[in-house]
């Protein structure tokens, strides 16, 4: 079954550095999320991504972070400069369309550490 | 805004016991639901899904919900779970003003005992 891979599966990484999430969602999908789930906290929604341009944004996904799809199959979340806050189990998703009750398919997740 | 409470953050059940895991979402319009399942150190799977027509729904592994419209509710059942089904139970909710992402609950963490 088509699976949305993420890389790494874990980061360890000091703070005030920039970090470069991967993600290769299923192929003929056209649409991009990016989640987090900070340690015992909910899933939140951070950003979608649709034709090479960001369609909704969260109140989370401010200037330090940024999304891009650099090639036909990557899709990639920047922190520009992390901060402690930022350590969080971060999740790449991809649906194949925008209809009331697609089902969007999430990646293993990569989990970030901000130290 | 739409948000989704459940209830349990965390239920422990003895192996072959039924389990119900409670859901309850909050929206002016109509919404779609979801359940997904995190098993430990994995991503986030779906488990199984309500769009429109019979309230109750069959997912993987045994799983179903009944959507229950008057009471806002999507409660979670199995008759009789496994060792393998301790994991993260996340109830999630789309359409209406959250169209093309989904909205989760905080989880409940499902332990059971041997």
């Amino acid at each position: 079954e088509p699976e949305v891979t993420q890389t790494p599966s874990h980061q360890v990484t000091q703070m005030g550095q920039e970090v470069i999430l991967r993600c290769v969602p299923i192929s003929n999908h056209l649409y991009f999320y990016w989640y987090r789930q900070i340690l015992g906290q909910k899933v939140e929604f951070l950003v979608s991504f649709y034709n090479n341009e960001i369609s909704e944004k969260s109140e989370i996904f401010d200037d330090q972070f940024s999304v891009e799809r650099p090639d036909g199959s990557n899709f990639t979340l920047k922190i520009r400069s992390t901060k402690l806050e930022d350590s969080a189990m971060y999740f790449c998703a991809s649906s194949e369309q925008i209809v009331p009750g697609n089902t969007i398919y999430f990646g293993e997740g990569s989990w970030l550490t901000v130290v | 805004a739409q948000s989704v409470t459940q209830l349990d953050s965390q239920v422990p059940v003895f192996e072959e016991a039924p389990v119900e895991l409670r859901c309850n979402y909050s929206s002016s319009v109509s919404v779609y639901l979801f359940w997904y399942v995190q098993y430990p150190n994995q991503g986030l799977q779906l488990l199984l899904k309500y769009l429109s027509g019979s309230t109750l729904v069959k997912g993987i592994n045994g799983f179903e919900a009944e959507f229950n419209k008057s009471q806002t509710s999507f409660h979670l059942r199995k008759p009789s779970v496994h060792i393998s089904d301790t994991a993260e139970y996340f109830c999630a909710v789309s359409g209406g003003t959250s169209y093309d992402k989904v909205i989760f609950g905080p989880g409940t963490s499902l332990s059971v005992i041997p």
